[in-house]
């Protein structure tokens, strides 16, 4: 079975562009989160996705967004881009957003000038 | 609002020399106890999930345990190639599916 892919793995963008990432869920897994990972801030969470809606949300400003598709795959918007939004963004796969286990895919590398 | 510490930050060992990894959590509501191993420039690879104390997984080298304030990932007679970083997250019951991390373990094991 396939892995959680994300798409582009590497991305440089300069100050107040917007960048859009993808991700596609393993096969079957409705539910898709969204983390950014930091050398300061470690790994925090910034939504999650279930059948097209946003069910839950952490603690980032507006300028981060996201959705979902009817086919699962999902993808996070970030808008008028700021140096501290340089960041590994990863993005997880789980059946159905409950207690199950969430697979990582490999992240994208976002690097703002 | 939920913590995640984890210790020590960084751990050097010789291979074959036995040691553990601690996770100290605070949780309204524990509803599961993730590790993950990450290593540099990867996303993280998931290891155990712990839902209840007393509750013990194993793999290989890597044995998780949990009690009710903490967990641990014990790993015996380590390799040059269990060298990562060792994630811990819990997933709280008030908080959907979010999970929270702690800072990590960075584990170097020298032959």
């Amino acid at each position: 079975k396939a892995g959680v892919t994300q798409t582009p793995r590497y991305l440089i963008k300069t100050r107040g562009q917007q960048v859009t990432l993808s991700c596609s869920p393993i096969s079957g897994h409705r539910s898709v989160s969204w983390y950014q990972q930091t050398p300061g801030q470690g790994l925090q969470f910034l939504f999650e996705y279930f059948s097209e809606t946003q069910r839950n949300k952490g603690n980032f400003p507006g300028r981060f967004s996201g959705r979902q598709f009817s086919n699962s795959r999902s993808e996070m918007n970030v808008s008028t881009l700021e140096l501290g939004d340089s960041a590994l963004y990863l993005c997880a796969s789980s059946l159905n957003g409950g207690e199950e286990t969430q697979y990582f895919g490999p992240g994208t590398r976002l690097l703002v000038l | 609002e939920d913590q995640v510490t984890q210790s020590p930050e960084a751990l050097r060992l010789q291979e074959g020399e036995s040691s553990s990894l601690n996770c100290s959590y605070t949780v309204s509501g524990l509803r599961g106890l993730f590790w993950y191993r990450q290593d540099p420039g990867k996303g993280p690879e998931f290891l155990f999930t712990l839902y209840s104390a007393g509750e013990e997984k194993e793999k290989e080298r890597l044995k998780a345990t949990l009690t009710k304030k903490e967990s641990f990932l014990h790993i015996t007679a380590p390799k040059p190639e269990d060298s990562a970083t060792y994630l811990c997250a819990v997933q709280a019951g008030n908080a959907g599916n979010m999970l929270t991390f702690g800072g990590g373990t960075r584990l170097m094991v020298k032959p």
